[in-house]
């Protein structure tokens, strides 16, 4: 059974740096292109970033490029999200989602859509 | 980035009536090595994660009742829920992963009329 376990949300100043994390389970953690979506209080979706399956690759929506870093540690089944420079839009509840990707003989592939989320970590930026 | 636009806002619906949501892309969505569009179909219930319904814009996720489909093609879209059961009562999403970034519709609330 797929469990995604996010932590280390809370509150924090503008300006201030933030690290998530989501602990994997209940799959083959290393196989498998990981991402971070966004929820606003009240409000729709937002994807944030993306990591493939060995960490060599990274991909980030507009509003957060420069500014988070998102990465891996396939020894913990673990991925993190980096935030710095963080300001109020970023207010939001953080989800860690599993693409719904593929392997071949050689390598392994996101495909962009989510089968499996975690709860979710609220990140509040405010003074 | 390819802007995904939801219709309507939100819908009431009497119990065991059809419910239908409209999704348009910005640009067409459609994945030329499979010929398949690269649309995807999420319910969010109050104070949960989003749930993958529909991927390739009409395949069902396993364990998704058969009331739900997903229909289209190229950049209009639609998800219809065949008879509205009292648990359906959710918000649901379009998304895109033709391109990234990727992007989602801005949500439609199903109601029990």
């Amino acid at each position: 059974q797929v469990h995604l376990v996010e932590s280390g949300g809370g509150v924090v100043q503008p300006g201030k740096s933030l690290r998530l994390s989501c602990a994997a389970s209940g799959f083959r953690f290393n196989n498998f292109g990981m991402h971070w979506v966004r929820q606003a209080p009240g409000k729709g979706l937002e994807w944030v970033a993306v990591i493939s399956y060995d960490g060599s690759n990274t991909n980030y929506g507009d509003s957060v490029k420069g500014r988070f870093t998102i990465s891996r540690d396939n020894s913990k089944n673990t991925l993190y999200l980096d935030m710095t420079s963080l300001r109020g839009e970023d207010t939001a509840v953080y989800y860690c989602a599993k693409d719904r990707g593929y392997c071949s003989s050689t390598s392994c592939f996101w495909r962009g859509h989510f089968d499996y989320w975690g709860q979710g970590s609220l990140v509040a930026v405010s003074s | 980035d390819i802007v995904m636009t939801q219709s309507p806002d939100s819908l009431a619906v009497s119990l065991g009536e059809r419910a239908t949501i409209n999704c348009k892309s910005s640009q067409s969505v459609l994945y030329s090595s499979n010929n398949k569009n690269s649309l995807a179909w999420y319910q969010q219930k109050p104070g949960q994660p989003p749930k993958l319904l529909i991927y390739w814009a009409s395949t069902r996720e396993s364990g998704v009742p058969d009331r739900f489909s997903g229909s289209g093609s190229g950049t209009e879209f639609t998800l219809t829920i065949s008879s509205l059961q009292a648990e359906d009562v959710a918000v649901y999403y379009c998304q895109q992963y033709s391109k990234t970034p990727l992007t989602f519709g801005g949500g439609t609330k199903v109601e029990i009329k």
